[in-house]
């Protein structure tokens, strides 16, 4: 079965500074996507970042970047120059490439950032 | 271009009565998928629908069950509601296949609470 696992219920980091989510995933599977998904308050599911497994290169958007390690099952999240906009719930998730329709989810990690 | 539109974002039932959720994806996505979330189980797949055909389905009892319309909008139905089905129930819409990699888009769910 896949599964996510996200180590850390609750993160926190000062404003302006770097913080970094761990999340690992099991799978026997080859060839698949993983995402990091950001969750306000306003509980809107907010795609932040992808990767594809096949790409060795780490994906990045603006200050969000990832670490992704194939070998280990491990797609860590990292937060540049964290702002207070990006407090909320993060959750990592995992699709099979040309499989099942459905995401797999971590429990979460609340981030809080700290003025 | 208007987002994935849930209704009614808050209800109440009660124990025994059945409830309709409603999801409007994103003109042109025809897959359809409802998530459960819940503190405890975090989020849960339900099911998939597209094109009107429900193409997976989680690991929920009968009582839960949804359709699709001609138009990809797509409603669930929970009948005999029980206590443990107070959750936030998400919707998420994507483009077929390879396009669903690009990541899903969430609707803000609806709360519902079984009193």
């Amino acid at each position: 079965a896949q599964t996510v696992t996200q180590s850390q219920p609750e993160m926190s980091v000062q404003e302006a500074e770097t913080v970094t989510l761990s999340c690992t995933y099991d799978t026997s599977e080859s060839d698949y996507y993983l995402f990091w998904y950001k969750q306000p308050p306003s509980r809107q599911m907010i795609l932040v970042i992808r990767q594809e497994a096949y790409k060795q290169q780490n994906a990045t958007e603006n200050r969000f970047s990832v670490n992704f390690q194939k070998a280990a099952k491990s797609f860590s999240l990292k937060i540049s120059d964290s702002q207070l906009g990006d407090a909320a719930m993060y959750f990592c998730a995992y699709r099979i490439q040309g499989g099942s329709e459905k995401l797999v989810f971590g429990k979460g990690t609340k981030l809080t950032v700290n003025p | 271009k208007a987002g994935v539109t849930q209704t009614p974002r808050y209800l109440i039932k009660t124990r025994g009565q059945q409830v309709t959720l409603s999801c409007s994806p994103i003109s042109g996505h025809r897959s359809v998928s409802w998530y459960q979330q819940t503190p405890g189980q975090g989020l849960q797949f339900l099911f998939e629908y597209f094109s009107e055909t429900q193409r997976n389905k989680g690991n929920f009892p009968g009582r839960f069950s949804g359709r699709q319309f001609s138009n990809s909008r797509s409603e669930m139905n929970v009948s005999t509601l029980e206590l443990g089905d107070s959750a936030l129930y998400l919707c998420a819409s994507s483009l077929e296949g390879d396009e669903a990699n690009y990541g899903y888009t969430f609707g803000s769910g609806t709360r519902l609470t079984v009193v």
